[in-house]
């Protein structure tokens, strides 16, 4: 059962506009996020995190925003780039854990 | 430079036929770790390392075994590997030390693996 959700396969964006990426979760004792942004032929790099006792983290255009009452998280990309097309993976695990647990993944495509 | 290094990058191969997919890292890192990437799957992780001659299972562990005798080094072995393998894998690995247990992973460019 998947403990992880990204129920958008694909977001297209103009650039210069907000690109907002969505994440489920459904385990409550997740208290460690993470976003990945992954290129073709590439392995993933890591983009952000957050822990549960913050609300939101933000680095440079990137900020990851955390509900954890809703167990819904979301990455915001202001403003989007066209370097930022790719596929966005969101992971969840315990903060002193050894198990992560990934999203199926967002494609982001945007246009110039 | 820090890499996570996976080889072969591409294998085609029938079923039944051991084989091995290595993985190295140049960070000193303690924690090393074993996915796979299916449509419509996401990442799930197969094995993971805490250090030297400690695995453990991830979420899909069937049909797959692990070693850690070198803290670079975590290979990936399909003993009689089966068509539902064929797959996308990634091996990844982080700093376990410092205050936060839980650093952010590295990857390698992934491993694709057929099995006819």
């Amino acid at each position: 059962d998947q403990q992880v959700k990204q129920n958008s396969p694909s977001l297209s964006v103009q650039e210069g506009r907000i690109s907002i990426l969505n994440c489920d979760y459904t385990n409550s004792m997740f208290d460690y996020f993470l976003w990945y942004k992954k290129y073709p032929a590439e392995g993933p790099t890591f983009l952000i995190s957050i822990s549960s006792i913050k609300d939101k983290n933000e680095d440079g255009r990137f900020t990851v925003f955390l509900n954890k009452s809703a167990k819904h998280l979301s990455l915001h990309i202001v403003p989007s780039q066209p370097g930022d097309s790719a596929v966005y993976f969101c992971a969840a695990s315990k903060y002193t854990g050894n198990q992560f647990y990934f999203g199926t993944g967002t494609s982001l495509t945007v246009i110039p | 430079e820090a890499q996570v290094t996976q080889n072969p990058r591409y294998l085609i191969t029938v079923t039944g036929k051991k084989l091995t997919v290595t993985c190295s890292q140049n960070m000193n890192h303690e924690y090393m770790s074993w996915y796979r990437q299916d449509p419509g799957l996401g990442l799930r992780q197969i094995y993971y390392s805490m250090n030297v001659e400690v695995t453990d299972k991830g979420d899909v562990p069937e049909g797959y075994k692990v070693s850690r005798k070198e803290k670079r080094n975590f290979p990936l072995i399909l003993e009689s590997p089966s068509p539902n393998q064929t797959s996308l894998y990634f091996c990844a690995s982080s700093d376990r030390t410092g205050r936060s247990s839980n650093q952010p992973q590295h990857f390698g460019d992934g491993t694709r693996l057929s099995i006819l």
